[in-house]
This record gives structure tokens, sequence and C-alpha cells, in this order.
């Protein structure tokens, strides 16, 4: 079965310096790997995604991941956080070797981006 | 291009009671997913939907949870009867075809049981 963990509930960070936030999964076969972004009081925004092809994968808002199938992770990344990035953020998984292309998200990271 | 739409946005009701929730996905999307987000977690996919036929539902507690898919359009979600640990926000979603293509998500409804 398909799963995904983001092993940190909050990351904080000063405004400037780089941001990670970690997601880590378990599919069968090759992922279909998703981050997206939820602001107060608001759904929740597709970020950026992995299917195939280049490892390093770029997104909205300047965020980036990078996708390390011998790691099973899909690490977020921001060279330069803002204070406006602080949110919730969710790592989502598909694997589309099973039907359906069922979803399934992690538990999010807070981060906190600090002026 | 309008994005997906909820009604309503926020709605208290005693338990035991009956709830519904309406969603209108982007216009051609053939999937649609209604998705549980309790408080400090991530969402758990209740139902999904490709066109007008359900793809899974293996989490959604059926003795309560119903929901449908009228013409492959809208959908409504249905609580009957109530449970206080069913107080959470409900996200309907939905994404063109494709299993590479990401998922476009409504504002929610943040229901809460009393």
């Amino acid at each position: 079965a398909q799963s995904v963990a983001q092993p940190e509930d909050q990351v904080n960070v000063a405004e400037g310096n780089p941001l990670t936030v970690k997601c880590t999964y378990s599919v069968s076969g090759n992922p279909y790997l998703f981050w997206y972004v939820q602001y107060p009081n608001r759904g929740l925004q597709f970020l950026l995604k992995y299917i195939t092809g280049d490892n390093l994968v770029k997104g909205s808002y300047g965020f980036e991941a990078e996708f390390n199938k011998s790691q099973t992770s899909f690490h977020l990344k921001k060279p330069s956080a803002l204070v406006s990035d602080s949110a919730l953020y969710f790592c989502a998984v598909r694997d589309p070797n099973t039907g359906g292309f069922k979803t399934i998200f992690g538990a999010g990271t807070r981060l906190f981006v600090k002026a | 291009e309008a994005g997906v739409a909820q009604s309503p946005r926020y709605k208290i009701i005693e338990k035991r009671q009956s709830v519904a929730f309406w969603c209108n996905p982007i216009s051609g999307h053939a999937t649609l997913y209604w998705y549980q987000q309790i408080l400090g977690q991530g969402p758990k996919l209740l139902i999904q939907f490709q066109n007008n036929g359900v793809v899974d539902d293996s989490q959604l507690p059926k003795d309560r949870f119903s929901a449908e898919r009228l013409k492959g359009v809208d959908s409504t979600l249905k609580i009957q009867p109530a449970k206080l640990e069913d107080s959470a926000v409900y996200l309907c979603a939905s994404s063109s075809n494709g299993d590479n293509t990401e998922a476009f998500f409504g504002q929610g409804t943040r229901l809460t049981v009393v």
C-alpha cells in the first residue's frame, strides 16, 4: 500500500535563509509526487509535481523539490524564505500502478518564517 | 477559469442530525474527490468519482456517509446521522483526465458537530 510521511510537524526558518520541508514515501513502483500548500481558511493549492524525467522540479512561488529514488524522498526546498511562505505544506503520493489515481496525503508540516 | 466551488462554508449541527455539502468542480474535470481533513491532520480521501462512477470509496463510513455525482458534474456529500468525531473540514477537489494531473481544491466546508 502506498504511504507518505512528513517527519517534521513544524519547521522554523529566518527570512532570507534556505528552507527544506521533508517528505518520504512508499509505493510499489515509480511514484507520482506532489506538494500542496494551505494558507489559513483556504483550500489546498498545488505547488509542483514529479512525474518523470529530471529529478529536480520547479514550481510556483520559487519552490522546487528533488526526487531521490534511492532514498524514497521528495523534499521541498526554497533558496530564500519569505515571511509570506509561512503556511501548512502537504506532500502527496500517487501510485500509477493502482487503478483510480488514488492520492495519499501526508500529515503536513507547518512552516514558520521569521522576519 | 472558475475554481472548485463548495457550499456552505461553515455548518454547525447537533449530533444525530443530518447535513449535506455541495461541490461544483472545474468545468470539464472528469475526476472529483471528497476529502475529510481533521484539525492537525492531512486530508483523508473519502470518495473519488470518475465522471459519475465511483472509483474508490474504501475509506467512506458507509453506514452514515453517502455521496453522489449525478450527470458527472456536481456532487453532494451527506452525513446522516452525524457524530462528534465528524467535526472536520470537508474538501472537494477535481482534476482532469490522466493519472499525472494535479487536483484543484475548493475552500472547504467546516463542519462542527456539537
